[in-house]
């Protein structure tokens, strides 16, 4: 069974810094890999970056880039230049694989601040 | 190109009522999956769904709680006799295939039911 864990419960960030939301995971599985969700206080679940085991760079999507460490299993996401709109819930999840159910970690509450 | 779609926003039941939470899953997309998100929690798989078919429904509690997807119309998540527990956000999530293109896309997220048991 895969572990998901997010240590960071919460996270305060100054506007216009850069943020890194930790994220580690232990699976056997050789395919794996992370998504990342954000949750704002609307409540709705938004897809924001996938990383790929195979994949030959950390992935980047816009202000959103992942710092993927093989070897720690670790997949933390990157915010760069904070915004206010970026306070939220933020979860990790590795790819579903044979199970279909993503499992999601604990998450991090982002506060980002003037 | 509507997204997931989810109805009602916001449902409020007496403890014993039925409550029926409607999804709309992407068009295109024929995999269904319900999670619930209990307040300050993450979210939970509950049951995941093809049209006509329950593929995997580990996490769903053994009494009260039912799904379908039938072959026309959206996904229904069915919560008899419900009680204060019950209250949660429940979502939907739509693919188009069991992993395909999901690792690009991710999975797409409805906006959610918020169920309240008074």
């Amino acid at each position: 069974a895969q572990k998901i864990t997010q240590t960071q419960p919460g996270m305060f960030v100054q506007e216009k810094e850069a943020v890194t939301l930790d994220c580690t995971y232990d699976t056997s599985d050789p395919s794996y890999g992370l998504f990342w969700y954000k949750q704002p206080s609307s409540g709705e679940m938004i897809f924001l970056i996938y990383q790929g085991s195979y994949d030959q760079q950390n992935a980047t999507e816009g202000r959103y880039s992942l710092n993927f460490q093989k070897a720690r299993k670790s997949a933390n996401l990157v915010i760069s230049a904070s915004q206010l709109g970026d306070s939220a819930m933020y979860f990790c999840a590795p790819p579903p694989g044979t199970a279909s159910k993503l499992t999601f970690g604990t998450g991090t509450r982002l506060q980002v601040t003037l | 190109n509507a997204g997931v779609m989810q109805n009602p926003r916001h449902l409020v039941r007496r403890r014993g009522q039925e409550a029926r939470l409607r999804c709309s899953p992407m068009k295109g997309h024929s995999h269904v999956y319900w999670y619930r998100q209990l307040p300050e929690e993450g979210l939970k798989f509950m049951v995941y769904l093809q049209k006509e078919n329950i593929i995997d429904e580990s996490g769903m509690p053994k009494e009260r709680f039912s799904a379908e997807f039938p072959k026309e119309g959206p996904s229904i998540l069915r919560i008899q006799q419900v009680v204060r527990g019950d209250s949660a956000a429940y979502f939907c999530a739509s693919s188009p295939t069991h992993w395909g293109a999901v690792h690009y896309y991710g999975y797409t997220f409805g906006s959610g039911t918020r169920l309240t048991v008074v």
